[in-house]
């Protein structure tokens, strides 16, 4: 069992829909992130949520929309999507709050596979 | 930018034999992290085992442990006594604490284990 929990697992969706990704966790962890990871290639960062602010890749095209309701929660909005889209997300936390505890590691939840039509 | 090299795209073991990984890195920092995550099948990521960069003892977790050579950016993952489960790709991470949003993984390619009966 993971302490990161994802919905869905399994999503696929047309262009011109909208939904979401949900990521929590109970961990008491001060930093989340959300990940891109395409087959058979390692995960590439989209957003990060630390020090109480969202910080974005700026590679990350605006149909992709992260909100932080609260320190345990990041959702991850869908919009008008490409057929590139479809991937892995992963969603991640880390207890990381600067200092001494930089060095502490991410834990990772089981991903939402992303199909677009 | 960092870079991280995993030449190995594929590799095999025998069961209960021991087998390394290799992972070279490219910075300019002198402080940073490294760590060795596992992704089996089922997708989540899991952490196996992590280096501090100012720690010259090289790290050490059951049948795990690293080969950290800084002055050769170099980072390999021995597994000793190879057990059917862990059969996974294996993704190399250098982290660095960035002040403005704290931790930035950067995966290598990754190396696809597998483990033989």
């Amino acid at each position: 069992d993971t302490e990161v929990t994802q919905t869905p697992k399994h999503l696929v969706m047309g262009m011109t829909n909208k939904k979401s990704l949900k990521c929590e966790q109970h961990m008491g962890h001060r930093a989340m992130y959300w990940y891109k990871q395409k087959a058979k290639k390692p995960p590439e960062l989209m957003f990060v949520y630390s020090y109480e602010k969202l910080s974005i890749n700026e590679s990350v095209p605006s149909r992709f929309s992260p909100e932080c309701p609260n320190s345990s929660l990041l959702n991850l909005h869908l919009h008008a999507l490409q057929p590139e889209d479809s991937a892995l997300y992963l969603c991640a936390s880390s207890q990381d709050r600067g200092g001494g505890w930089s060095n502490q590691p991410q834990h990772f939840g089981d991903g939402t596979r992303l199909s677009i039509l | 930018a960092q870079t991280v090299t995993q030449s190995q795209p594929e590799m095999s073991v025998q069961e209960a034999e021991t087998v390394t990984l290799s992972c070279t890195y490219d910075t300019s920092e002198s402080n940073y992290y490294l760590f060795w995550y596992k992704q089996p099948p089922s997708r989540q990521m899991i952490l196996v085992i992590r280096q501090e960069a100012y720690k010259q003892q090289n790290a050490t977790e059951n049948r795990f442990s690293v080969n950290f050579q800084k002055a050769a950016k170099s980072f390999s993952l021995k597994i000793s006594d190879s057990q059917l489960g862990d059969t996974a790709m294996y993704f190399c991470a250098f982290m660095k604490h960035e002040a403005s949003y704290g931790q930035n993984f950067v995966f290598g390619p990754g190396t696809r284990l597998s483990v033989l009966p």
